[in-house]
This record gives structure tokens, sequence and C-alpha cells, in this order.
């Protein structure tokens, strides 16, 4: 079946720091590839996606490949700020089941 | 625009109570989802109605019952909760059934006492 493993948090950065949130997953076939991200008491926004090898995600800043020889869409972005602090979380949907199956989540705090 | 909203956004219920959680997306999607979370988790899926229809039933007890009256509306009933069904109730749909992006809404943060 369809997995999704993220590196486990929490992660703390300064402002204006680089950000890393390694993402790998295992799925048979061709899945389409997302970054969600949850502010503090709010549902989940889609933060970005890739649909086929080679993709590449942006938004907000934000940037993920879609990288099918290594299985990976790490989420990265330059410069974080304290407005980005939430918990992110990889996803797929696709290969042998359609239903969508996230990792287990990675919090990020910025602090000032 | 690719709102989805939820009503209410808190709820306290006891255990005896009758009481629906409400969505309603008007992007024309055809698929539409409940999700539970619990704190520090991912969502974990437990309904999926697909053109109006109850497609996927994850297993969820019979205590949580969902309706689409139409297709930009889901109702989640919920009779006899446990302090345990306590969470964050989240809704979300989607062009086509399981396509490739879900929207979500805020969710309704649910208490049961």
């Amino acid at each position: 079946g369809n997995s999704v493993t993220q590196m486990e948090g929490p992660v703390t950065l300064s402002e204006e720091a680089f950000l890393t949130i390694n993402c790998t997953y295992t799925a048979t076939g061709y899945p389409s590839l997302f970054w969600y991200v949850q502010y503090p008491g709010e549902g989940l926004q889609l933060l970005l996606k890739a649909t086929k090898a080679d993709d590449k995600g942006s938004n907000k800043g934000f940037e993920a490949t879609y990288r099918k020889e290594t299985t990976s869409f790490h989420l990265e972005k330059g410069s974080v700020q304290v407005s980005d602090s939430a918990v992110y979380f990889c996803a797929l949907t696709g290969g042998s089941n359609y239903k969508l199956t996230f990792g287990k989540g990675t919090l990020l705090t910025v602090n000032p | 625009d690719t709102e989805v909203t939820q009503t209410p956004k808190h709820l306290v219920m006891g255990m005896t109570n009758k009481k629906s959680l409400k969505c309603e997306q008007h992007m024309g999607h055809r698929a539409m989802y409940w999700y539970k979370q619990k704190a520090k988790k991912p969502p974990e899926l437990m309904f999926v109605y697909s053109y109006e229809k109850l497609s996927i039933n994850e297993s969820v007890p019979s205590r949580f019952s969902p309706e689409c009256p139409n297709s930009s509306l889901l109702n989640l009933h919920l009779h006899a909760l446990q302090p345990e069904d306590s969470a964050l109730y989240l809704c979300a749909s989607s062009s086509i059934p399981l396509a490739y992006e879900q929207y979500f809404g805020p969710g309704t943060r649910l208490t049961v006492t």
C-alpha cells in the first residue's frame, strides 16, 4: 500500500533561516504528491502539489520537486518567517490506493 | 474560490445529545469527505461521498451518520458520542472522487463531555 514518511519534528528555526522538511514515499505507479500546511487552530491548506516526475510545485516561497528516482518530495524555503510556524503534512494520492495518504506531520516553529 | 466552509466552529455536547456538523462548498466539486483529526496527528478519513452517494465508509461507528442533501452540502449527524470522539472534524472536497487535490474546511472542534 501507499505510505509517506516525513522527518520527525519539531523543527525550530530563526527568522530568515533556510528550511528543509524531508518527505519520502512508497507507492506503486505514479502518485500525485502534496504538501499541506495547518496553522494553529485551523484546518489544512493545500500549499503545493506535483503530479508527475520532475514537476516542481511552488507557492508562497515554498518549493518541492517530485523526484521519482529517490521517491522524495522535500519541502524547502529559502527564508522562513515567523508566520510560517505551523504543522506541515506531506501527502500522496494514487498508485495502488487513491485515498489521500498523509505523513505524520512536522511542527515548524520560527522564532524572531 | 477554493473555499470550504464548516459550521459550527466549536461544539460541546454531552454523551446523550444529538447534534450535526455542516459543510458547504460552491466549487462545483462532486466529491466530499469527512475526516477526524486528533491532536498532533494527521487527519483520518471517515467517509467519502461521490456524486452525492456514500462511496466509502472507513468502518466508522454508527453513532456518526453522514448525509449529503445535495452536491454542495455535507452533514455529519452525531448521536451518543463518547469522550474519545472529541477531535477536530474536517470536511474536504475535490473535483472528482479521490482526485488529485482535496480542499479542506477550517474544521469543527468537537468536545464530548
